[in-house]
């Protein structure tokens, strides 16, 4: 079955700094990639996602790029703000609707003002 | 997007009791799935509930000790049965819209 990695752990940037999160996947049928935000006692939120026919999205401050070749995504946020800080933790599934979700462990974003 | 609520939000309960949460979607979805996340930790699906079918389980989960109902394309339960405290966690519903998935708000069962 699937298997998604995800690094870091934990990430301490700056305010106004970028942030990087990366995740790998093992299963090839993989072709959906989101990522989603859950700040402290709150339900994860969809922030942006990405379909394996297409290689780097962009919404804002924040983009997500894919590798298929390599089985990797990332999230990229820039010009971070106090409000980003949350766990993201990003996913991978086999079809558009989930079937099969596998969410990474999670990073642990803070942004220090 | 769609708008999940559950209820109840959190409950303390006794070992050997069961309890069910409920899951009500403002919209019509086609999926809806029910996961586990212990505190600190990622989020492991637990099932796929299917409306007029039984539901699909995860490797590791059991019709037995998580019987799961979907009496339409807006509604379903979990049923966490036989508790003990290594059941305790956060127990969250999720719907897809639009080819989006969204969650509910999670509940937080305590086992004594």
């Amino acid at each position: 079955g699937e298997n998604v990695e995800q690094h870091p752990s934990t990430l301490s940037v700056q305010e106004g700094d970028s942030a990087v999160i990366k995740c790998t996947y093992s299963d090839s049928a993989s072709n959906y990639f989101p990522w989603y935000k859950q700040e402290l006692g709150k339900r994860p939120q969809l922030i942006i996602d990405i379909r394996s026919n297409v290689g780097e999205k962009k919404d804002q401050r924040i983009a997500v790029t894919l590798n298929k070749t390599a089985k990797h995504f990332s999230l990229h946020i820039t010009e971070t703000q106090p409000e980003d800080s949350a766990v993201y933790f990003c996913a991978a599934s086999p079809d558009n609707y989930g079937q099969n979700f596998v969410f990474g462990p999670g990073t642990r974003l803070s942004v220090l003002p | 997007s769609a708008v999940i609520s559950q209820k109840p939000s959190r409950d303390i309960c006794q070992r050997g009791t069961s309890l069910t949460i409920q899951c009500q979607v403002d919209s019509q979805v086609t999926m809806m799935f029910w996961y586990r996340q212990q505190p600190g930790q990622s989020l492991t699906l637990i099932a796929t509930a299917n409306q007029g079918s039984e539901a699909t389980y995860e490797s590791g989960f059991v019709i037995d000790k998580f019987p799961i109902s979907r009496p339409n394309l807006t509604f379903s339960t979990l049923t966490v049965s036989n508790m003990s405290p290594e059941d305790s966690s956060i127990y969250l519903c999720s719907g897809d819209s639009y080819n989006e998935q969204f969650f509910g708000p999670g509940t937080r069962l305590t086992v004594l």
